[in-house]
């Protein structure tokens, strides 16, 4: 079983949509990263929030803005998304930034209309 | 900057078969270095890791040791098993003001047979 509780496990919008992913952790954990998976991929590192402010964007698209509202959630919320944003977004933590390894959850298969 | 290589696949082995994937990396300084599991429809698991040189990480009968002098990690099982099939990602993560940043290598797809 993961550590890592992602919802919802899939979710289809349509380009005018808003919409939010949710990731839990319970670990304690003080890192926490936003991941976008295409196909037969690796993960694609989005954002890194560590001890709840933002420490990384990488170069993300404005319609992607996360949210960590405290040190257990990490919101995703999505708006005006495009086709090719269709991804497994996957959310993981670790202990602190740069120390122990990340715990990955299973993640919310996107699907953009 | 830092990047790992992974042979490229997918593998495909016959049950009880003797498992070898490569993996190498650039990096500066002394990197932690990782393999993940990803089976299908779910996100990655540690499979295992190592922190410093010399070091072998081992879980379920999977085994990497990290070797600096060649800079591998390679991943090795004596005997897989069907359940094994999944696709395999080699990563490191590199010190400084990384704020932990992964990166992974393209990924290894593996199938084995009854």
């Amino acid at each position: 079983d993961t550590e890592v509780t992602q919802t919802p496990k899939h979710l289809v919008m349509g380009m005018t949509n808003k919409k939010s992913l949710k990731c839990e952790q319970h670990m304690g954990h003080r890192a926490m990263y936003w991941y976008k998976q295409k196909a037969k991929k690796p993960p694609e590192l989005m954002f890194v929030y560590s001890y709840e402010k933002l420490s990384i964007n990488e170069s993300v698209p404005s319609r992607f803005s996360p949210e960590c509202p405290n040190s257990s959630l990490l919101n995703l919320h999505l708006h005006a998304l495009q086709p090719e944003d269709s991804a497994l977004y996957l959310c993981a933590s670790s202990q602190v930034p740069g120390g122990g390894p990340q715990h990955f959850g299973d993640g919310t298969r996107l699907s953009i209309l | 900057g830092d990047s790992v290589t992974q042979m490229e696949g997918p593998v495909t082995l016959s049950e009880e078969a003797f498992l070898t994937i490569n993996c190498t990396y650039t990096a500066t300084g002394y990197p932690s270095l990782f393999w993940y599991v990803q089976y299908p429809g779910e996100g990655l698991q540690l499979l295992l890791k190592a922190t410093k040189a010399d070091d072998k990480g081992s879980n379920k009968g999977f085994e990497a040791t990290y070797r600096k002098e060649t800079t591998s990690f390679h991943l090795e099982k004596g005997s897989v098993q069907v359940s094994d099939s999944a696709v395999y990602f080699c990563a490191l993560r590199g010190g400084g003001t990384s704020y932990g940043k992964l990166t992974f290598g393209q990924g290894t797809i593996l199938t084995v047979h009854p």
